[in-house]
C-alpha cells in the first residue's frame, strides 16, 4: 500500500542542524510532489515545504525560507528536509504527505507518514 | 501567509450535522478551487477528507461533504458518530505554489 515513513527527528540544541528523510513506498514516485507539514506541541498545523514530481520546483514558508531545504533522490525513493540554524520554535511534529495527484502540485495531501518529533532545546 | 480562520470548536449530538467554516481571502481560497479538509485524531496521522472543494477521495464516508462561497469554504459532517471526534483542518493554494492550513477546529461528540 501506499506509504510514507519519516525519521531523522530527535534533541538538538538551537542552533544545530537535523536532517529529516522521507521513505516512500507502494506508489510510482517520481510522479509525485511531496510537502512537509509541522505541529508545534498544542497548535495547529502548519505548511513548511514542497517540492514537485521532478525536483524542478520547491517553496518554502517564510519562516524557514533560507534555513531549510528540501530534495529529493528518486532513485532512493526519499525526500529530505534539511534543517539548519534550528530555533526552540521549530520544536514539534513534522510530516511529509505526497500529493494526491500525479505530477500536479494542487496541495491535496493523501498520504500523511505518522510523523517524527523535534525537539530544539538548550 | 496567515493561518485561514476556523472556530476553534464545534460540537453536536449523535446523528446532527456540524457545519465548520474556513475563512481565507481572495489570494487563497477565493482565488482558487484548491480547498481540501483534513481529519486529524490524536496519535494518528492527518487524514485527507475533501479536496478541491467537494470531492470526497476514494474511502471517505459521504457523511463529509464541502463547499464555497467567496473567500470562504465550509465542511458538514451529516449524521455524527463518535469516531468524528477529533481536529478539522482546512487547506488552500496560495499564490506562488505556496499553501495554508486554517487554525484548527476541534469537534466534540456530545
Amino acid at each position: 500500500q501506499v506509504q510514507l515513513v519519516e525519521s531523522g527527528g530527535g534533541v538538538v540544541q538551537p542552533g544545530g542542524s537535523l536532517r529529516l528523510s522521507c521513505a516512500a513506498s507502494g506508489f510510482i514516485f517520481n510522479n509525485h510532489a511531496i510537502h512537509w507539514v509541522r505541529q508545534a506541541p498544542g497548535k495547529g498545523l502548519e505548511w513548511l515545504s514542497f517540492i514537485h514530481f521532478d525536483g524542478s520546483e520547491t517553496n518554502y514558508v517564510e519562516s524557514v525560507q533560507g534555513r531549510f531545504t528540501i530534495s529529493r533522490d528518486n532513485s532512493k525513493n526519499t525526500v529530505y528536509l534539511q534543517m539548519n540554524s534550528l530555533r526552540v520554535d521549530d520544536t514539534g511534529v513534522y510530516y511529509c504527505a505526497r500529493e494526491l495527484g500525479r505530477r500536479t502540485k494542487q496541495g491535496f495531501l493523501d498520504p500523511w507518514g505518522q510523523g517524527t518529533l523535534v525537539t530544539v532545546s538548550s | 501567509q496567515s493561518a485561514l480562520t476556523q472556530p476553534p470548536s464545534a460540537s453536536g449530538s449523535p446523528g446532527q450535522s456540524v457545519t465548520i467554516s474556513c475563512t481565507g481571502t481572495s489570494s487563497d481560497i477565493g482565488g482558487f478551487n484548491y480547498v481540501a479538509w483534513y481529519q486529524h485524531r490524536p496519535g494518528t496521522a492527518p487524514k485527507l477528507i475533501i479536496y478541491e472543494v467537494t470531492r470526497r477521495p476514494s474511502g471517505v464516508s459521504d457523511r463529509f461533504s464541502g463547499s464555497k462561497s467567496g473567500n470562504t469554504a465550509s465542511l458538514t459532517v451529516s449524521g455524527l458518530q463518535a469516531e468524528d471526534e477529533g481536529d478539522y483542518y482546512c487547506s488552500s493554494y496560495e499564490n506562488n505554489n505556496k499553501y495554508v492550513f486554517g487554525s484548527g477546529t476541534r469537534v466534540t461528540v456530545l
